[in-house]
């Protein structure tokens, strides 16, 4: 089965940036989305189509998957921000969702 | 405003049944493929189950081994989640999600807990 694979944790000062990373076999070939999720809420999409934001994301998300891995950036990171997130794609060869396992970021 | 639902969480006991219901309002939903996913209690997301708008399409997680049916009821607006031969590790939050035609999970619903323990 296909596996995404991120780093547990992140941690950046407020104001920098947080880069997230998610691995994949050929993960560049397939469309890659990013899921924020706060304590006690339910996830909400920051990145759809490996770069694209939904409306209301705010425009310092980012998201780029040219090669392994594909990353999930945020730039001038807010208090706010802080969360755990969750990259996720479909797999072809099994009809699955897959999702990574998710990576604490901490503002410090 | 768009929202899913979700009801029928609770305590059941070990090798029990559930079932899941999600309400949806604010948009068609008979043209939205739809999913439920969910987290064990500190842990991160699983996919579980999708069914396409239509019914034509119907998938499960391998880990789930055919205890779980999916399915919908357009007229009513409603998915549901048939749980069978619960076991301990089914515990979880579980979260119904429509599926756009750019292929994310963009709507989520507030989550119903499921608990599996004698």
């Amino acid at each position: 089965s296909y596996v995404l694979t991120q780093p547990p944790s992140v941690s950046v000062a407020p104001g920098t940036t947080a880069r997230i990373t998610c691995g994949g076999d050929n993960i560049g070939i397939k469309s890659v989305h990013w899921y924020q999720q706060k304590p006690g809420q339910a996830p909400l999409l920051v990145i759809y189509y490996d770069s694209d934001r939904p409306s209301g994301i705010p425009e310092r998300f980012s998201g780029s998957n040219s090669g392994n891995p594909a990353t999930l950036t945020i730039s001038r990171v807010e208090a706010g921000d802080e969360a755990d997130y969750y990259c996720q794609v479909w797999d072809s060869s099994s009809d699955h969702w897959v999702f990574g396992g998710g990576t604490k970021l901490t503002v410090l | 405003e768009v929202l899913l639902v979700e009801s029928g969480g609770g305590l059941v006991k070990p090798g029990g049944s559930l079932r899941l219901s999600c309400t949806a309002s604010g948009f068609t939903f008979s043209t939205c493929s739809m999913n439920w996913v969910r987290q064990a209690p500190g842990q991160g997301l699983e996919w579980v189950s999708s069914i396409s708008g239509s019914n034509n399409y119907i998938y499960y997680a391998d880990s789930l081994q055919g205890r779980f049916t999916i399915s919908r009821d357009n007229a009513k607006n409603s998915l549901y989640l048939q749980m069978n031969s619960l076991r301990a590790d089914d515990t979880a939050v579980y979260y119904c999600a429509r599926e756009t035609g750019t292929d994310a999970f963009d709507i989520w619903g507030q989550g119903t807990m499921v608990t599996v323990s004698s």
